[in-house]
């Protein structure tokens, strides 16, 4: 099975400080995905890659960046975290089948509480 | 922009009864893809169409695609506690290397005795 793994399950930052959220998956999937998801607004996404090295701005990639250095590890990177990007962060990976599928498999999730 | 609407947004079931919810875009796209996501776990995929017409069953559960009515619809039959979760359907905007999925906002499906 694919695995998606997320190093942080549950995390508590102060306002103004530097966050990274790591997210690894283990079977050579090209495509990376972070999405958050907030109670009555479903999935938004934040950035995507399809390559090493490769990023691309989902709806919503206001205050976030992200790295992706080897094709198995993408980063999301808040600079300086804010109240409002408290939630849960959903990381997930993908490739395209001969049929043009692309389905996602999603790590557990981080929830982040910024305070 | 692509918009994912799904509705109702939340679905109280009587246990044995049949139901269906809907899933409409408002884009050209022939991939859709159903996800459930059961209380404080993640995402898992549930179905995946990818023509007009398109439909997979997977127990209780059946999945239709009409690409020119842009909509989806997930078919319960007799509900049972165990299909209670959240309903996600996604839709693919761009076909290729580059494709991205837009979520809607989900259905919590809660089935009562």
């Amino acid at each position: 099975d694919v695995k998606v793994t997320q190093s942080s399950r549950y995390l508590v930052k102060r306002t103004g400080e530097k966050v990274f959220l790591e997210c690894v998956q283990d079977m050579d999937h090209e495509n990376m995905f972070w999405y958050r998801q907030d109670p009555g607004l479903g999935l938004r996404l934040i950035y995507f890659s399809y390559d090493v090295k490769m990023k691309e701005k989902g709806d919503i990639p206001e205050g976030y960046s992200v790295s992706r250095e080897k094709k198995e590890r993408f980063s999301l990177i808040l600079e300086s975290a804010s109240t409002n990007q408290t939630s849960m962060y959903l990381c997930a990976s993908s490739f395209l089948t001969g049929s043009g599928a692309n389905v996602l498999t999603f790590g557990a999730g981080s929830r982040l509480t910024v305070l | 922009e692509l918009k994912v609407e799904q509705n109702p947004l939340f679905l109280s079931m009587q246990e044995g009864k049949n139901y269906t919810i809907y899933c409409n875009y408002s884009t050209t796209s022939d991939r859709l893809y159903w996800y459930r996501q059961d209380p404080g776990k993640s995402l898992e995929s549930l179905f995946v169409l990818l023509s007009n017409g398109a439909v997979k069953q997977e127990g209780r559960l059946m999945a239709s695609l009409d690409t020119k009515a842009r909509l989806s619809t997930l078919h319960i039959t007799a509900a049972v506690h165990d299909l209670s979760a959240t309903y996600f359907c996604a839709v693919d905007m761009d076909t290729g290397a580059n494709s991205k999925l837009t979520f809607g906002k989900g259905i919590t499906l809660s089935v009562r005795p």
